[in-house]
């Protein structure tokens, strides 16, 4: 139990196009899903916390505009990166959190851009 | 704010040896503890948690027992296998939020 999909795992894109990436619960229902970034051999940096229904909350130097987070059902978060350029160019992870205090990572999404 | 230290990598072993990563942390009031586990190509798995002082998570051989006393959270195994060989993230929940907040992971490497 408890798995956590993402789509794509991969994508190239080039620079100047937005990526969609989504992040779905496929056991179980999550009120508050999150968006990490990971830069190679660094930890997860928290970029946003998305809570279904409602607008997401930012951390601190993320780019709201050109991260959009929608959370628009209790099974699925959806990552937009906007007029990608190639500093964008990251593994991106989301995770989700049922009842407690346990999140479920997803198998992340790698995104080149050229 | 609320903090989480590792020790740095790699850590390189060789098969059936015994291993400890440190982890400290930082944090007001009585935080929630994991350790989560990134096999290469993947995405983070929960290995075990704990939620409050003297409790010990364990699991797949490995163990970790919150240490109120000296705020550390060590992983600790027996005996490794070259399966073992991974990225391990300690990781704190704190406060009123359920954001997660990481070391900088500890590289393991388990020579045959």
């Amino acid at each position: 139990g408890a798995v956590v999909s993402q789509h794509p795992s991969r994508v190239i894109c080039k620079s100047g196009t937005s990526v969609k990436i989504e992040c779905r619960s496929l056991d179980f229902q999550a009120t508050t899903m999150f968006w990490y970034r990971q830069f190679p051999k660094q930890s997860l940096m928290l970029m946003a916390t998305s809570n279904e229904g409602s607008k997401a909350t930012y951390e601190q130097g993320v780019e709201k505009d050109k991260f959009l987070i929608n959370h628009a059902s209790l099974t699925l978060s959806t990552l937009t990166v906007t007029s990608a350029h190639p500093e964008d160019s990251s593994f991106y992870i989301c995770s989700a959190l049922p009842t407690g205090d346990t999140q479920y990572f997803g198998p992340g999404t790698r995104l080149t851009v050229l | 704010g609320d903090s989480v230290t590792q020790m740095e990598g790699p850590v390189t072993l060789s098969e059936e040896a015994f291993l400890t990563i440190n982890c400290t942390y930082t944090a007001t009031g009585y935080p929630s503890l994991f350790w989560y586990v990134q096999y290469p190509g993947e995405g983070l798995q929960l290995l075990l948690k704990a939620t409050k002082a003297d409790d010990k998570g364990s699991n797949k051989g490995f163990e970790a027992t919150y240490r109120k006393e000296t705020t550390s959270f060590p992983l600790e195994k027996g005996s490794v296998q070259v399966s073992d060989s991974a990225v391990y993230f300690c990781a704190l929940r704190g406060g009123a939020t359920n954001k997660l907040i990481f070391g900088t992971g500890t590289l393991l490497a388990v020579q045959p």
